[in-house]
């Protein structure tokens, strides 16, 4: 399976852009990359996904290298509310089918923001 | 909004002891898995199941076993409970993949399980 490499914690502080990053060296062409968070005492919720293009959604952007062996989550604006886990996940298919396929979640990036 | 309900939030189970912890989603999902998550190791892949009586393990499955006889629940089985298995379980459900990749996992809230 590929594997994603990210920092175990970022700092940031609240209403400033936060940048984490994510290395994927070993990603396959047909990988996308998703992206979650776990707020505490919470399962994890999605975040963001993405194949090669940038992405852009309500809670945050995907920038993905040319090479698609990094990736960055960009939060534009970080609030108290978005301290948690931020896991990058490679989503792999089971087949070649590409119809079933499982998320294997690393140790993710603790970010905290300060108020 | 999709729901996936863990039946216990809190469970303490003595060693050797069967666990069964029941998850069910009410959006017709294909796709379910059972995760733990304990601290500094992240959330582990149990197994999980693209249909019904389909089973497939995943990264740490020994001491485990699962059964999905309907669509909408995917139970995880602890035959003989051990101390190594408190942790937090956390079950999840997709849809099949499709098209664009997304299929967005939705998770439980968790159950705490400890073993004594």
């Amino acid at each position: 399976d590929a594997k994603t490499t990210q920092p175990n914690s970022m700092e940031s502080n609240e209403e400033e852009p936060v940048h984490l990053p994510c290395n994927h060296s070993t990603i396959s062409g047909t990988d996308y990359i998703h992206w979650y968070r776990q707020l505490p005492s919470q399962g994890p919720e999605y975040v963001i996904h993405g194949l090669t293009s940038n992405v852009n959604n309500r809670m945050a952007s995907l920038a993905i290298a040319e090479d698609r062996k990094s990736s960055t989550l960009i939060l534009h604006r970080a609030t108290l509310r978005d301290a948690a886990v931020y896991y990058c996940i490679l989503r792999a298919y089971l087949n070649s089918g590409g119809s079933n396929y499982k998320l294997t979640f690393g140790k993710g990036t603790l970010l905290t923001v300060n108020p | 909004d999709v729901k996936v309900t863990q039946s216990s939030r809190y469970l303490v189970k003595r060693t050797g002891e069967k666990v069964f912890l029941e998850c069910v989603q009410d959006m017709d999902h294909e796709n379910m898995f059972w995760y733990r998550q304990d601290p500094g190791l992240g959330l582990r892949l149990i197994y999980f199941s693209y249909d019904v009586k389909m089973k497939e393990k995943g990264d740490i499955p020994e001491g485990y076993s699962v059964s999905r006889e309907k669509k909408e629940r995917f139970s995880l089985i602890l035959e003989s409970a051990s101390t190594n298995q408190t942790s937090m379980y956390l079950c999840a459900s997709s849809e099949s993949a499709g098209t664009g990749g997304g299929n967005t996992i939705y998770f439980g809230e968790g159950s705490w399980l400890t073993v004594v």
